[in-house]
């Protein structure tokens, strides 16, 4: 089945900088990869998600890079900001006897320092 | 995103006792699923509906048990709690709206505790 290793699990950051969170799936039938953000005590939530027909995609301070071949795919947040701080999970889609379900990380604990 | 809400917010239980969380929604959506959030593990799925007639295993099912009541609602039991399953759960709708997508809308988590 699916395995989705997600680095590292925490990372600390000066505000105003980048931050690169990275993620390897091991099905090479997986077509979907999504990244949700958790605030603490919050319930996690979509911010960003990708296709495999693309190898990139930018929503403002944050992107997605897709890289099928090495099957990993990263997040860029760009300019960080206090509110960046959460834990961040990347997802890959699964396929199992026909359904399909997400698969996720470990997750990312994002520290941005002010 | 009070669409998907969870009951209790915070229990805490014995060893031994039965217990069960409950989801529902109002957002329409035919998936729900149950997941395990531990820290360092990531969210892990327990269960998951694709309707009302379809149940599955997830990852780390054994211990668990689901039962989904009708469209809006699905339930998460734990026959006999032990300590290891203390954790925060949170349930999860989707509505596949194409085959390579599947946004998943979280409810507020239910942090359980078994001593």
């Amino acid at each position: 089945g699916e395995n989705v290793e997600q680095h590292p699990s925490t990372l600390s950051v000066q505000e105003g900088d980048s931050a690169v969170i990275k993620c390897t799936y091991s099905d090479s039938a997986s077509n979907y990869f999504p990244w949700y953000k958790q605030e603490l005590g919050k319930r996690p939530q979509l911010i960003i998600d990708i296709r495999s027909n693309v190898g990139e995609k930018k929503d403002q301070r944050i992107a997605v890079t897709l890289n099928k071949t090495a099957k990993h795919f990263s997040l860029h947040i760009t300019e960080t900001q206090p509110e960046d701080s959460a834990v961040y999970f990347c997802a890959a889609v699964a396929y199992n006897q026909g359904a399909q379900k997400l698969v996720f990380g470990q997750g990312t604990r994002l520290t941005i320092n002010p | 995103d009070a669409d998907v809400t969870q009951t209790p917010r915070n229990r805490i239980t014995k060893t031994g006792k039965r217990i069960m969380l409950e989801c529902s929604q109002t957002k329409g959506h035919d998936r729900m699923y149950w997941y395990r959030q531990d820290p360092g593990l990531g969210l892990r799925l327990i269960y998951y509906s694709f309707d009302v007639k379809d149940i599955n295993k997830g990852e780390i099912s054994d211990g668990y048990s689901v039962s989904r009541q009708a469209q809006a609602k699905f339930s998460l039991s734990l026959e006999s709690a032990i300590p290891n399953q203390t954790a925060l759960y949170f349930c999860a709708t989707s509505d596949l709206l194409s085959p390579s997508t599947d946004t998943q809308y979280f409810g507020p988590g239910t942090r359980l505790t078994v001593l």
